[in-house]
């Protein structure tokens, strides 16, 4: 099944200490992505990729790193989080016209 | 700068019509979406429409494009409790193939 896959998909986390969020697909896309949602301000692009080591800043890429040393792996590193990183995080991946989802990945920073 | 704007909340009775209105601001955009977004969901893509359509149907589902005004609308027609989501529009921009979101309209239904 095609699919686009996160974990965790829930987090309670202290401030400062550094976390991963995975993301894999299995569709061969070379078109990835990470957004975060939050009330009021729908969705915010932090980073993209347009291909394996190629990684480019959204709209909202402070406090964030990506990788992309494989085609199917985005991982979003948080180094240093802080409260104003809690939010709900979603992976994507996408070919031409269309774009897939991950369920989400909910992050609460204390 | 490129933006997307919808209208936040919209209530429709069980049986209506509900249209959900958006604005786009890249003339040159490709593509143009309707996600949708359950409670607690991620997201789910509707539909997309090709800039040089007009309109599109897809069983209760009418996206129109008017492409002089940049605005893009999706009927949904015999409204019901499970059409209750967030739905968002979205553009890809031509320049840099990013795709820019609205906020999202949450779409209510009266019994």
């Amino acid at each position: 099944e095609a699919q686009v896959t996160q974990n965790p998909r829930y987090l309670i986390t202290v401030t400062g200490k550094k976390l991963t969020v995975t993301c894999s697909q299995n569709m061969n896309h070379e078109y990835m992505s990470w957004y975060r949602q939050d009330p009021g301000l729908g969705l915010r692009q932090i980073y993209y990729s347009m291909n394996v080591e190629v990684t480019d800043k959204g709209d909202v890429p402070e406090g964030y790193k990506v990788s992309r040393k494989e085609k199917r792996n985005f991982p979003l590193i948080l180094e240093s989080p802080s409260p104003n990183q809690t939010s709900l995080y979603f992976c994507a991946s996408r070919i031409t016209d269309t774009q897939y989802f991950g369920p989400g990945t909910r992050l609460t920073v204390l | 700068g490129e933006d997307v704007e919808q209208s936040l909340f919209l209530s429709v009775r069980e049986g209506d019509s509900s249209v959900i209105n958006c604005t786009y601001t890249d003339s040159s955009s490709t593509y143009l979406y309707w996600y949708k977004q359950e409670p607690g969901a991620g997201l789910q893509l509707l539909t997309y429409i090709f800039s040089n359509m007009d309109m599109k149907q897809d069983q209760r589902l009418t996206v129109l494009l008017n492409k002089k005004d940049k605005h893009l609308s999706l009927r949904i027609a015999d409204t019901q409790t499970g059409d209750s989501a967030i739905y968002f529009c979205a553009e890809i921009l031509n320049r840099d193939d990013k795709i820019i979101f609205g906020k999202g309209t949450r779409l209510h239904i009266l019994p």
